[in-house]
């Protein structure tokens, strides 16, 4: 079955790095594209970023972009969020979601499986 | 602030149903963009409750169903049930945000 495992989750000082990973298995993983979703605490979802199956195309929510780099590594069945210059308002739980068919990504995308999600707290 | 709007709570007694509306406008859901729905039970990762406007994936419950016209979309819920109790999101896409995969603001369901 498809299974999607985040970790790299953490208490980090604002302005610092992190880097989530996701891996993936289940599925094949270089047939999707892959995204980051985050929710704020007692908050609903943001969508954050989106690379495509073979990691040519990517992109970002105005709020991350030039701060987040969304990549991926389809020879680890892996999917990796790095942030930088974190913020407070940056803390939220990260999932990463797969998108519901192979080889596309666009108008009609849709998120049928999900991780259990990390959490990403910054704070002094 | 999310460009779909769903009330904030609903609520039914065990056996009623619920309907939770979805409202967008003509840069998403009235452009033809297709709607999708998702359960999120407290401390869960959402899962994935109706697609497409009106399709459930295998194992949901054919008490669950969608709709969707104009400008909005629609979730109903009949025979609620005590695990029904979740927060529900609505998802679309929009072709006037630089981010286009959009959420509704999120429904609180009390059973």
């Amino acid at each position: 079955q498809v299974q999607l495992v985040e970790s790299g989750g953490g208490v980090v000082q604002p302005g610092r790095s992190l880097r989530l990973s996701c891996a993936a298995s289940g599925f094949t993983f270089s047939d999707y594209a892959l995204h980051w979703v985050r929710q704020a605490p007692g908050k609903g979802l943001e969508w954050v970023a989106i690379i495509s199956y073979d990691g040519s195309k990517k992109y970002y929510a105005d709020s991350v972009k030039g701060r987040f780099t969304i990549s991926r590594d389809n020879s680890k069945n892996t999917l990796f969020l790095q942030m930088s210059s974190l913020r407070a308002e940056d803390t939220a739980v990260y999932y990463c979601a797969r998108e519901g068919s192979t080889y596309y990504y666009g108008s009609g995308s849709f998120f049928p499986y999900w991780g259990q999600g990390a959490l990403v707290t910054v704070s002094s | 602030q999310s460009v779909l709007t769903q009330p904030p709570s609903v609520s039914g007694a065990p056996g009623q149903g619920v309907t939770i509306s979805c409202i967008g406008n003509n840069s998403n859901i009235g452009a033809g963009y297709d709607v999708h729905w998702y359960q999120q039970l407290p401390g869960i990762a959402p899962k994935l409750l109706i697609y497409d406007n009106d399709n459930r994936p295998s194992g949901v419950p054919d008490r669950f169903s969608g709709s969707k016209s104009g400008t909005s979309a629609s979730l109903a819920i009949t025979g609620l049930q005590a695990e029904d109790e979740a927060d529900y999101y609505c998802q679309s896409y929009d072709n006037s945000l630089s981010a286009p995969y959009v959420f509704g603001t999120g429904t609180k369901v009390t059973v």
